[in-house]
């Protein structure tokens, strides 16, 4: 079992409407949470992380984390097409000083 | 935000030779990665660094090697390039955010080909 997954997609969702992007984690020491989108050849971005239960709202994004399932979620609302790209879904305990990526989930926007 | 170059972004180099993927950051960062991925595939680690004179091997066993002689510069080296080492090579720094662990930012990429 890897310790960060995502379903890998693709998942198509139609423009303006809400993506919703999920990821769990298989190690109860893990504390915050990190998503990053990453563009077909290019590197990854830095979007937004999460540390305590409940909802991170930045924008049209928000994070959600729920440590008892050990499940953390992106939603992006008003979806467009620029926002098609992999999503990356990352874990770290405190002090641990590498990030566990998930294997990432195509998302595609439909016009 | 963190400023990471890599140089150079792209190279096609024969097979035997040897290369060495530059990477630098301008933010005093403690902490630098070396990150490979094919295209479409996940990301692994394959080197990492808490400081200066400090490197680890990632979770990816890899044949490359690093150094870490100031805080700024993390170079990766390749002594004798081979086909299968062909893949895109990402560095990253990270920055402590108190108590919520690292966040890493990566530089652009060196696409590697080796032919």
């Amino acid at each position: 079992q890897k310790e960060v997954e995502q379903n890998s997609g693709p998942l198509s969702v139609p423009e303006g409407a809400i993506a919703s992007l999920n990821c769990t984690y298989s190690d109860r020491g893990s504390q915050s949470f990190f998503w990053y989108r990453q563009y077909s050849g290019k590197s990854p971005e830095l979007i937004m992380f999460i540390y305590s239960n409940g909802d991170k709202e930045d924008g049209r994004f928000t994070a959600q984390l729920n440590k008892a399932s050990q499940y953390v979620s992106l939603l992006i609302r008003d979806s467009q097409p620029s926002d098609s790209a992999t999503y990356l879904c990352a874990a770290t305990n405190f002090g641990n000083e590498k990030l566990t990526f998930g294997t990432g989930t195509r998302l595609t926007i439909i016009p | 935000e963190a400023d990471i170059y890599q140089t150079p972004r792209y190279l096609v180099i024969g097979t035997g030779k040897k290369i060495t993927l530059e990477c630098s950051q301008t933010m005093g960062h403690d902490k630098m990665y070396w990150y490979q991925q094919d295209p479409g595939m996940e990301l692994h680690l394959i080197h990492y660094s808490y400081g200066v004179n400090s490197t680890e091997k990632g979770d990816l066993s890899s044949e490359s090697t690093v150094s870490r002689i100031r805080t700024e510069h993390f170079p990766l080296t390749l002594e004798s390039a081979r086909p299968s080492h062909t893949s895109q090579y990402l560095c990253a720094s990270s920055e402590f955010r108190g108590g919520f662990g690292n966040t890493i930012y990566f530089g652009e990429g060196s696409w590697l080909t080796v032919v």
